[in-house]
């Protein structure tokens, strides 16, 4: 079974403040997907990387993908309140659906 | 454009009633898929399916039953609900790519909330 595991479980930080975001495994992905989750919404997808190594930008958020793709980081630059929520990881390969992290919910105070 | 539309949106049962949670989408997507979602227990998946007429179990599928009659419809059933039932339940549709394992973007409902006492 392919396990996702996500630190930390919670963040709660000043507005401006930088955070990152770690997804750990010990299994190779073929990819992996970041969602954000606001409440009372369903997820909604950030990010697909796909290659080992691989750096995505989007606006103050940056996405890393490790070099064996058994990991990701999700770096977010000067923090907004519009950035809580909950960031949740999901890995692709296999023969399996998507594998979920259990998550890091964010908050950010203004 | 709808998206993945849930009904109901909340329900509140009684232990031991059964109830049917809807799920429709409008993309066409071939795969559809049913998490329940609980305090720090991030998604977990109940069950999938890969086409029309065509079901499998998840992470999580005790309790629950399912059925894809229509491509667009995907249904999650409780025959006998049970307190531990209570979560939010979470569908989703992706389309078909290099297979389940390699799926693309999952796009989710706003989610159905379900107690049961």
């Amino acid at each position: 079974t392919q396990l996702l595991e996500q630190s930390p479980q919670f963040l709660s930080i000043q507005e401006g403040e930088n955070l990152t975001v770690y997804c750990n495994s010990s299994s190779v992905f073929s990819s992996l997907q970041w969602y954000r989750q606001e409440p009372g919404e369903g997820p909604v997808l950030l990010v697909t990387v796909v290659t080992g190594g691989e750096v995505k930008k989007l606006k103050r958020l940056t996405f890393q993908f490790g070099d064996a793709r058994k990991d990701s980081s999700l770096h977010i630059t000067a923090a907004q309140p519009g950035d809580t929520g909950l960031y949740l990881c999901a890995g692709a390969g296999g023969n399996t659906p998507l594998v979920f992290g259990k998550g890091t919910r964010l908050s950010v105070i203004a | 454009n709808a998206g993945v539309t849930q009904t109901p949106k909340f329900r509140v049962l009684k232990t031991g009633q059964s109830m049917t949670l809807l799920c429709a989408q409008d993309m066409n997507h071939e795969y559809m898929y049913w998490y329940r979602q609980d305090p720090g227990m991030g998604l977990r998946l109940i069950h999938y399916s890969v086409g029309e007429g065509t079901t499998a179990k998840g992470e999580v599928p005790d309790g629950y039953n399912v059925s894809r009659l229509k491509k667009q419809n995907f249904l999650l059933g409780l025959e006998s609900a049970a307190p531990s039932q209570t979560s939010v339940y979470f569908c989703a549709s992706s389309y078909r790519t290099g297979g389940i394992g390699n799926t693309g973007e999952l796009f989710f409902g706003e989610g159905s909330r379900l107690t049961v006492l």
